[in-house]
């Protein structure tokens, strides 16, 4: 049962436009969410988190936003380009239970920002 | 700064045989170290974690192990790999406290033939 889900697998998006990856989870005890970028064979690199007591943190052209009713959180790219095509990470923790950094993935969005 | 090492880099390996992935974090102490494996149309799966020497969590049963040796060393290990063993995997390592970001290691693409 996934617990982070990432229902788009791929999105294109033109040079200059919004890039908007979406993230949905199911546990409510996560309280920590996170964007990571990661390129072909390489490690994953962090991009921006958020805390549930939070709706919105911004740095500089990344902006995540998170729903927590919903359980829905977006990234958000402004403006995008070439170099911003890889493949994005939601994941999720929650400090609970020993668990604390625990992070947990969703599957992952390919995003191609075209010139 | 902190610094993770992972390698090699890429291993090519017969099925059957066994598998010793090292992870070294420097410029830290007492970190949670993790291994990750990256599978196709699954995301990034939680292997292993630990949270001090000799502590070892496994997140899914499977046919590899972990061990941590040292403070700041992490292995990935398996008696006789399968095929199905292959993959990308990952070790990262992270404070441990509330709110606070993995770090990861470059990953060492596995292919068992």
């Amino acid at each position: 049962d996934q617990q982070v889900k990432q229902n788009s697998p791929s999105l294109s998006v033109q040079e200059g436009r919004i890039s908007i990856l979406n993230c949905d989870y199911t546990n409510s005890m996560f309280d920590y969410f996170l964007w990571y970028k990661k390129y072909p064979a390489e490690g994953p690199t962090f991009l921006i988190s958020i805390s549930s007591i939070k709706d919105k943190n911004e740095d500089g052209r990344f902006t995540v936003f998170l729903n927590k009713s919903a359980k829905h959180l977006s990234l958000h790219i402004v403006p995008s380009q070439p170099g911003d095509s890889a493949v994005y990470f939601c994941a999720a923790s929650m400090n609970y239970g020993g668990s604390q950094g625990n992070l947990i993935f969703g599957k992952g969005t390919k995003l191609s920002v075209k010139p | 700064s902190q610094t993770i090492h992972q390698w090699p880099a890429t291993l090519v390996q017969p099925v059957g045989s066994p598998l010793s992935l090292e992870c070294t974090v420097e410029g830290t102490s007492n970190p949670n170290l993790y291994w990750y494996r990256q599978a196709a149309g699954r995301g990034l799966q939680l292997l292993f974690y630990s949270v001090g020497i000799g502590q070892i969590s496994s997140e899914v049963p499977q046919n590899l192990s972990a061990s941590r040796p040292q403070d700041r060393q992490f292995i990935l290990s398996s008696k006789k790999l399968l095929l199905s063993d292959s993959g990308f995997y990952l070790c990262a390592w992270s404070m441990g406290l509330e709110n606070t970001e993995a770090f990861f290691g470059q990953g060492t693409r596995l292919t068992v033939v």
